[in-house]
């Protein structure tokens, strides 16, 4: 089974810190995505990944940032963290085999910005 | 930009029941993807479809993708607690397995 890893359940920062979200998966996939999820906004795409070191803006890219140094590695950055960047943030990662493949998730992490 | 929309937004069913929930897009659907995630938890996989017509089913859950492509089902019959939690449709889009999601349907199930 596909093993998608979030280092964290819960989160509490401050304002104005720089926030490291982390992600690991286990099944040598290519792709990896961050996502982010409110009530009544769904999930939202925030950055993906298709390669070590590529990167791509998904909808809402906007005060956040990501490396991908390693396959298996995808971390979120909040460069800044801001009170409205309080949310539910996942991970997924999916093969790039030929034809449709679903994505994989993590268990998310709650985030709280004060 | 494709949108999808999910019917209803939410539903309390009693334990034995069965019910459907609906996944509907703004254009074409090239697949179609079932999840279930649990409250304060992340997505869990349960069914990809990918032709018009197609049918699948996973114990006493079934989905189906329409002709036109344009509508998902998903059934669940004699429901159960363990049914219960958020079920969001997804769609590729864009290109580089991508999906767009719907906004969820919130099951509860009670005894």
């Amino acid at each position: 089974d596909v093993k998608v890893t979030q280092s964290s359940r819960y989160l509490v920062k401050r304002t104005g810190e720089k926030v490291f979200l982390e992600c690991v998966q286990d099944m040598d996939h290519e792709n990896m995505f961050w996502y982010r999820q409110d009530p009544g906004l769904g999930l939202r795409l925030i950055y993906f990944s298709y390669d070590v070191k590529m990167k791509e803006k998904g909808d809402i890219p906007e005060g956040y940032s990501v490396s991908r140094e390693k396959k298996e590695r995808f971390s979120l950055i909040l460069e800044s963290a801001s009170t409205n960047q309080t949310s539910m943030y996942l991970c997924a990662s999916s093969t790039r085999d030929r034809g449709n493949q679903p994505q994989h998730f993590g268990d998310g992490t709650r985030l709280s910005i004060l | 930009s494709q949108e999808l929309e999910q019917s209803p937004q939410s539903l309390i069913v009693q334990e034995g029941k069965n019910l459907t929930i609906n996944c509907t897009s703004s254009k074409t659907l090239y697949g179609l993807y079932w999840y279930k995630q649990k409250y304060g938890e992340g997505l869990i996989f349960l069914m990809m479809l990918q032709k018009g017509g197609e049918e699948k089913s996973h114990e006493k859950i079934t989905a189906k993708l329409d002709e036109k492509k344009q509508q998902s089902s998903l059934h669940i019959t004699a429901s159960q607690p363990s049914h219960a939690g958020i079920y969001l449709c997804g769609a590729p889009t864009g290109g580089g397995n991508k999906l767009t999601f719907g906004t969820g349907t919130q099951l509860k199930v009670e005894l």
